[in-house]
């Protein structure tokens, strides 16, 4: 079956603009994530959705970061007034919750962010 | 100092060595232990998962988690070309919660 699948797999935008970053999870996978990936960094957490809701967003940085997931499948990534400092790749992962390696992490190929 | 430690590298290989990539953790509560594989400009795909302590074998890859000494290890036999790429430990606490990572240590093999 498909895996996660994000677009657009990169973004050019000025400082200040207003950008979004989709994520398709996999079919069935209640759990959705978001992380980001600074240059020769590992992931950082953002926001976590179990369902609907965004069950821990304590990760987002400041609130120009706001995340939806209106039908608890496909989830988007809002950034306002973006700084250059957002420049990352943005990773979406989705997980089942079934249980010991059945709830692993899948991760999309991510969204390169480039704030110029 | 950060939840989990790893060092960056990179480390550098020739084909058939085995290979050694270890991640410290401060945090006691992690209890779930992964390693993840990212190719250049790809997503972490995993590669293994262990609960709690002890040792588990997949092929030529082996993960031993130490938790009384907050350590975790691979270790990949008979290395490839192929098994270039960055290495990622991460951990958590609980299931279905954000994973914790290192920074990823950048493995080259050489033919």
């Amino acid at each position: 079956g498909a895996g996660v699948s994000q677009t657009p797999s990169n973004k050019v935008t000025e400082k200040g603009k207003y950008v979004e970053l989709r994520c398709d999870p996999i079919s069935g996978h209640t759990a959705l994530y978001w992380y980001r990936q600074s240059l020769g960094q590992g992931p950082e957490f953002l926001i976590y959705f179990q369902g609907t809701g965004a069950a821990d967003d304590s990760g987002l940085p400041n609130d120009r970061f706001f995340a939806v997931r209106p039908e608890g499948s496909v989830s988007t990534l809002k950034i306002q007034r973006t700084e250059r400092g957002d420049s990352a790749v943005y990773l979406c992962a989705s997980s089942s919750i079934a249980g010991g390696v059945r709830d692993t992490q899948y991760f999309g190929p991510g969204t390169r962010l480039t704030v110029l | 100092q950060k939840e989990v430690e790893q060092d960056p590298g990179p480390l550098s290989v020739p084909e058939g060595a085995i290979v050694s990539l270890n991640c410290t953790y401060s945090n006691s509560a992690f209890q779930y232990f992964m390693w993840y594989r990212q190719y250049s400009r790809k997503g972490p795909e995993l590669l293994m998962y262990t609960y709690s302590s002890g040792n588990k074998e997949d092929g030529r890859f082996t993960a031993q988690v130490d938790k009384s000494s907050k350590y975790i290890s691979l270790f990949i036999r008979d290395s490839q070309p192929s098994d270039s790429a960055t290495y990622l430990c991460a951990m958590i606490s609980e299931r279905v919660t954000p994973l914790v990572f290192g920074k990823g240590t950048r493995l080259s093999v050489i033919a």
